[in-house]
């Protein structure tokens, strides 16, 4: 059984495009998390939700929105795709309490 | 501003070496330290550490923590080709669970 499973694994557009990505989590978490990492492997923290709520919000283009529509799910938005938005996203859970995240599988956003 | 450093930036070692790979942290209000492998796709989790000087041990590996200085090490001994990886040290920043990372140590171990 897939924990934390993302929809698309790969995912080629053309610039000025909007396109989702979704993730689902199995686990029972209270969290979820995306993370982008780009070409030289650096993760970096984007947005976490907590049963819905939004509780981190970097400092992400406004392009870029999550939703939440239950606890076990956590979508990503991004309008107008720019070239800078090629990496790979990560979507990841956790209970709250715990720090321990586990990953999802990761989606390649490729924009050409 | 936090800062989680990993040094080298990357590695290459032969089967059956030896390596350490270290992870500097500075936080405010530490809580915990995490180490993660990450192969072709998802960041998979090691270790987490809390206390100085308290060993933990998977097999092959193992990492240690020292609150004092401010560092952690993982330790992987006699490599393995499937300990080729990238090697993530993470801290919880902010509220939340927030993991800030630091930029990994690329591993690569050949025959």
């Amino acid at each position: 059984d897939t924990a934390v499973s993302q929809t698309p694994k790969y995912l080629v557009t053309q610039m000025g495009n909007d396109k989702s990505i979704k993730c689902e989590q199995n686990l029972g978490h209270d969290t979820m998390y995306w993370y982008k990492q780009d070409s030289k492997k650096f993760l970096k923290i984007m947005f976490s939700y907590n049963n819905k709520e939004l509780i981190i919000n970097e400092t992400v283009p406004n392009r870029f929105s999550p939703k939440s529509p239950d606890k076990a799910h956590l979508n990503l938005h991004i309008n107008s795709l720019e070239l800078g938005d090629s990496a790979v996203y990560f979507c990841a859970s956790s209970q709250l309490i715990s720090v321990e995240q586990f990953f999802g599988p990761g989606t390649r956003l490729t924009v050409l | 501003e936090d800062k989680v450093v990993q040094s080298p930036l990357s590695l290459v070692v032969h089967e059956g070496d030896t390596v350490t790979l270290n992870c500097s942290y500075e936080v405010t209000n530490f809580r915990s330290l995490l180490w993660y492998k990450q192969e072709k796709k998802a960041p998979t989790f090691l270790f987490m550490l809390t206390s100085s000087g308290i060993e933990k041990k998977s097999g092959r590996l193992s990492s240690i923590l020292d609150k004092k200085e401010l560092f952690s090490i993982l330790n992987i001994t006699a490599t393995q080709t499937g300990d080729s990886a990238i090697y993530l040290c993470a801290v919880p920043t902010g509220t939340a669970s927030k993991l800030t990372f630091g930029t990994g140590t690329r591993l690569q171990v050949t025959l």
